[in-house]
């Protein structure tokens, strides 16, 4: 089984881009999260996506944002991008429901880190 | 309020045991979990434990739960310098599906 693929792996923006992120999750789940890790702040939730609609979200400002498709992928988006936006982006993906052990497991991916100059 | 503490070194002699603490403030968590990050990789999940359980085994690794003092530890016995990485706790309310992350243990074993 396929684990959760990000891409891209790595990019270069300058201060003002906008970037786009994209996240395929696990065959068969239907969530996906997103989280930013930096070192000063460690990792902090973004929003979590549950057949195409948006279940929860973090205290990020507007410029960030995402979408789920029909097929459960996901992308991010970051607009007027700032130095602080430097971090790793991290997506999860999970069953979006509870397992029968009543534990929701999210599996992440390798992450996208993005540098903003 | 939602918060998660961990110490944020350790270093141990490989073949011993390592035992990395958390604490947690939300009594309205349901599952807790452990995660491993490696240098430029993401989040390996190692572990996960019920907040009604008092303690979790599997292979390797030990979870301890103490629910009153919001206090979670996980132990790795005979500790391997291929366990060097950094240790996340994390926490997850109820039907919340967001996980909140301590600020992770460095653990460095030394051969």
């Amino acid at each position: 089984k396929a684990g959760v693929t990000q891409t891209p792996r790595y990019l270069i923006k300058t201060r003002g881009q906008q970037v786009t992120l994209s996240c395929s999750p696990i065959s068969g789940h239907r969530s996906v999260s997103w989280y930013q890790q930096t070192p000063g702040q460690g990792l902090q939730f973004l929003f979590e996506y549950f057949s195409e609609t948006q279940r929860n979200k973090g205290n990020f400002p507007g410029r960030f944002s995402g979408r789920q498709f029909s097929n459960s992928r996901s992308e991010m988006n970051v607009s007027t991008l700032e130095l602080g936006d430097s971090a790793l982006y991290l997506c999860a993906s999970s069953p979006g429901t509870a397992l029968s052990s009543g534990a929701n497991v999210l599996t992440f991916g390798a992450g996208s880190r993005l540098t903003v100059l | 309020g939602e918060d998660v503490e961990q110490s944020l070194f350790l270093s141990v002699r490989e073949g011993d045991s390592s035992v990395i603490n958390c604490t947690y403030t939300d009594s309205s968590s349901t599952y807790l979990y452990w995660y491993k990050q490696e240098p430029g990789a993401g989040l390996q999940l190692l572990t996960y434990i019920f907040s009604n359980m008092d303690m979790k085994q599997d292979q390797r690794l030990t979870v301890l739960l103490n629910k009153k003092d919001k206090h979670l530890s996980l132990r790795i016995a005979d500790t391997q310098t291929g366990d060097s990485a950094i240790y996340f706790c994390a926490e997850m309310m109820d039907s919340s599906y967001k996980l909140i992350f301590g600020s992770g243990t460095r653990l460095l074993v030394r051969p």
